[in-house]
């Protein structure tokens, strides 16, 4: 089994400002690593994903995050954030062999001009 | 492509109402599988299919109902609706996990 631990429920940044949102996981096996990103009254989409190979990864649209495998998180950043950043983000996990993908509770990031 | 689509928008129910969420894809999609959305708790699996005839229980089963009887659609019945069932409801599907997971827009769903 897995889970999933995003340590901020809300996090308020203002606009062109770095962002952190953290994600720590937990699992017996290897894992694949998950952000989606829900804007108001939508569903999810994926933000970006790993799956094997480099640690780093990174959307199209500025978002990076950091596979770490020793400290069991995967959190995303961004440098410089957009008002149209703003959004409900959630890490997700699923370990290897399994048909279960688990979601953490949510971080709403709020972009404050 | 129309990609997940969900149908009712939104739905209101009497306590011991039952009803079926109807999910369906396009894209060809094995894996489907259905999440309830709660304030604060994130996104649970209810229940999840990797193919035709096949399906599973996922976190939060209980009161719910699957089948899956072609690739393309996964209805999800509630038998007896409980105001513990007020949510949303998201569908998705995918090649397979743990690759990507294609979302529907949703179905808000109010037990009184």
């Amino acid at each position: 089994a897995q889970s999933v631990t995003q340590l901020d429920s809300q996090v308020p940044v203002f606009e062109e400002a770095p962002v952190e949102l953290r994600c720590n996981y937990s699992s017996s096996v290897s894992v694949y690593l998950f952000w989606y990103v829900q804007y108001p009254n939508q569903g999810l989409q994926l933000l970006l994903k790993y799956l094997s190979g480099s640690t780093l990864v990174e959307s199209i649209n500025g978002f990076e995050a950091e596979f770490n495998k020793s400290q069991t998180s995967f959190h995303l950043r961004k440098p410089s954030v957009h008002i149209s950043d703003t959004a409900e983000y959630f890490c997700a996990v699923s370990g290897a062999g399994s048909y279960q993908l688990t979601f953490g509770k949510g971080t709403k990031l709020s972009v404050i001009p | 492509n129309a990609g997940v689509t969900q149908t009712p928008k939104f739905q209101v129910l009497k306590t011991g109402q039952s009803m079926t969420l109807q999910c369906a894809q396009d894209m060809n999609h094995e894996y489907m599988s259905w999440y309830r959305q709660d304030p604060g708790m994130g996104l649970r699996l209810i229940h999840y299919s990797v193919g035709a005839g096949i399906t599973d229980q996922g976190e939060v089963p209980n009161g719910y109902n699957v089948s899956r009887s072609t690739t393309e659609d996964f209805p999800l019945r509630l038998l007896s609706a409980a105001p513990s069932q007020t949510s949303v409801y998201f569908c998705a599907s995918s090649d397979r996990i743990p690759y990507e997971q294609y979302f529907g827009p949703g179905t808000r769903l109010t037990v009184t």
